[in-house]
């Protein structure tokens, strides 16, 4: 079985300053990886992914993820953060065929003036 | 497209009370599935299904029920709520073993007392 853990459960940073956001999983098979982004009061929106190939993905609102193997990671950064990247962010894997996503239990980014 | 539609946005239910959570998707996707989300927690898959007819337990399924008998609906039944089941529902579909992200609906906020 799968498993996702994202160890920061809240990250305080300033605007525009650079932030990431870790995220490690586990699995005996191939992966499929997610990162989502949820807004106060709102539902989850697919930040990026990475199903194969190159393994630095980039996704909308300036973020970017790398996929790494051999470290079992898929960590989320963004050079520069604004106000409004404030939420909270789940990192999901689908492992081999399997029908389910399992989500890590979040990070809150908090951005500052 | 109005993509995934949850009814209703806030519900209060009495301990023992049943009721239904509505979700609809338009996109056409065979598989849907419900998450509660707890505050700490992420989310937790409840039931999934992988087309019209055919339903699968997830990871907490005790307590609630489902059914699909059409591409476009999926509601979650609650038949004797406790308090326990106080949490955030989102609803969500993916279109089919190709791509593996889900799109959520905006979520049913429920509390039980």
């Amino acid at each position: 079985a799968q498993s996702v853990t994202q160890l920061d459960s809240q990250v305080p940073v300033f605007e525009e300053a650079p932030v990431e956001l870790r995220c490690n999983y586990s699995s005996s098979v191939s992966v499929y990886l997610f990162w989502y982004v949820q807004y106060p009061n709102q539902g989850l929106q697919l930040l990026l992914k990475y199903l194969s190939g190159s393994t630095l993905v980039k996704g909308i609102n300036g973020f970017e993820a790398e996929f790494n193997k051999s470290q079992t990671s898929f960590h989320l950064r963004k050079p520069s953060v604004h106000i409004s990247d404030t939420a909270e962010y789940f990192c999901a894997v689908v492992a081999g065929t399997a029908s389910k996503l399992t989500f890590g239990t979040g990070t809150r980014l908090q951005v500052t003036l | 497209n109005a993509g995934v539609t949850q009814t209703p946005k806030f519900r209060i239910l009495k301990i023992g009370q049943s009721m239904t959570l509505q979700c609809t998707q338009d996109m056409n996707h065979n598989y849907m599935y419900w998450y509660r989300q707890d505050p700490g927690m992420g989310l937790k898959l409840i039931y999934y299904s992988v087309g019209a007819g055919i339903t699968d337990k997830g990871e907490v399924p005790n307590g609630y029920n489902v059914s699909r008998s059409t591409t476009e609906d999926f509601p979650l039944r609650l038949e004797l709520a406790a308090p326990s089941q106080t949490s955030v529902y989102f609803c969500a579909s993916r279109a089919g073993t190709v791509t593996y992200e889900q799109y959520f609906g905006p979520g049913t906020r429920l509390t039980v007392t």
